[in-house]
C-alpha cells in the first residue's frame, strides 16, 4: 500500500481564493482525520470521519472551512475564502478505527495564503 | 486548553547518550498513548505506543514509560543516533476518540 496520499504537496494562493486539499486514505481504514500543524498550536484535529460519515467537526476553526468524504477512498478539505492566517501544514491521516490505535499520516499539504 | 503537554520545545543530546522526552496530560480518562516522530517535509510516523494497563513498553532502542498517578509519560532513546534528530510528538486517546497531540519536542542528536 502506498500509504495516505495527499495533494497538492504545496499550495500558494491569494487571500480570498478557494483552496481544496485532497486525501486518499489507506485502503481498508475506516477512520479519516484532518489535522493542521502550526507553530503556536502544534497538531490540532479539525474534523474526523468514520465510515465516510463526519463525526466531529468541532475543531474546524470557522465556517470558511468544510470537509467531505464522498466515498471510502477520497476526502477533501476546502477553505473558502482563504485568509493569510490559514497558512499552515494540513495533514490527513487514516486508521482502522477512531481511537486506541495508531493513525497513519500523509506527507501533508503546506498552504501559504498571501 | 491543552490536554497533552510537551513542555520542552527542544532538546540536544550527544550521540551515544540517552535522550529523554517528556509528556504530561490532564485527562485521566486517556487510556492509550503514542509517540510519533516527524522529519521535515514529511508526515508524522508512528514510533511506539503504550496502553494504560502497562507502565513500560520497549522496542529496540525506544522505551516508553507511563506513570498514571503523575499523568506523565516519557520516551527514552538509548543510544541516541544522529538519525534520531526529528520532532517527537506525544499523543493520547480516550476510548474510541481520535488522538490528541502535544506541540512536539525537537530533538537534535549531535555527533
Amino acid at each position: 500500500d502506498a500509504g495516505v496520499i495527499q495533494s497538492p504537496r504545496h499550495e500558494v494562493t491569494e487571500m480570498g481564493q478557494e483552496v481544496t486539499l485532497r486525501c486518499k486514505p489507506i485502503s481498508g481504514h475506516n477512520s479519516l482525520f484532518w489535522y493542521r500543524q502550526t507553530m503556536m498550536r502544534g497538531l490540532e484535529l479539525l474534523i474526523y470521519f468514520n465510515n465516510n460519515v463526519p463525526i466531529d467537526d468541532s475543531g474546524m476553526p470557522e465556517d470558511r472551512f468544510s470537509a467531505k468524504m464522498p466515498n471510502a477512498s477520497f476526502s477533501t478539505l476546502k477553505i473558502q475564502p482563504s485568509e493569510p492566517r490559514d497558512s499552515a501544514v494540513y495533514f490527513c491521516a487514516s486508521s482502522l478505527s477512531q481511537g486506541n490505535t495508531e493513525a497513519f499520516f500523509g506527507q501533508g499539504t503546506r498552504l501559504t495564503v498571501v | 486548553d491543552q490536554q497533552v503537554k510537551q513542555n520542552s520545545p527542544s532538546l540536544s543530546v550527544q550521540e551515544g547518550r540517552i535522550s529523554i522526552l517528556n509528556c504530561d496530560y490532564t485527562n485521566s480518562m486517556f487510556d492509550y498513548f503514542l509517540w510519533y516522530k516527524k522529519y521535515p517535509a514529511e508526515g508524522p510516523t508512528f514510533l511506539i505506543s503504550i496502553s494504560s494497563i502497562k507502565d513500560k513498553n520497549e522496542d529496540g532502542r525506544f522505551t516508553v514509560f507511563l506513570n498514571k498517578s503523575a499523568k506523565h509519560l516519557s520516551l527514552h532513546i538509548v543510544p541516541s543516533q544522529p538519525g534520531d534528530s526529528a520532532v517527537y510528538f506525544c499523543a493520547a486517546s480516550e476510548g474510541n476518540t481520535p488522538l490528541v497531540f502535544g506541540k512536539g519536542t525537537r530533538l537534535s542528536v549531535i555527533a
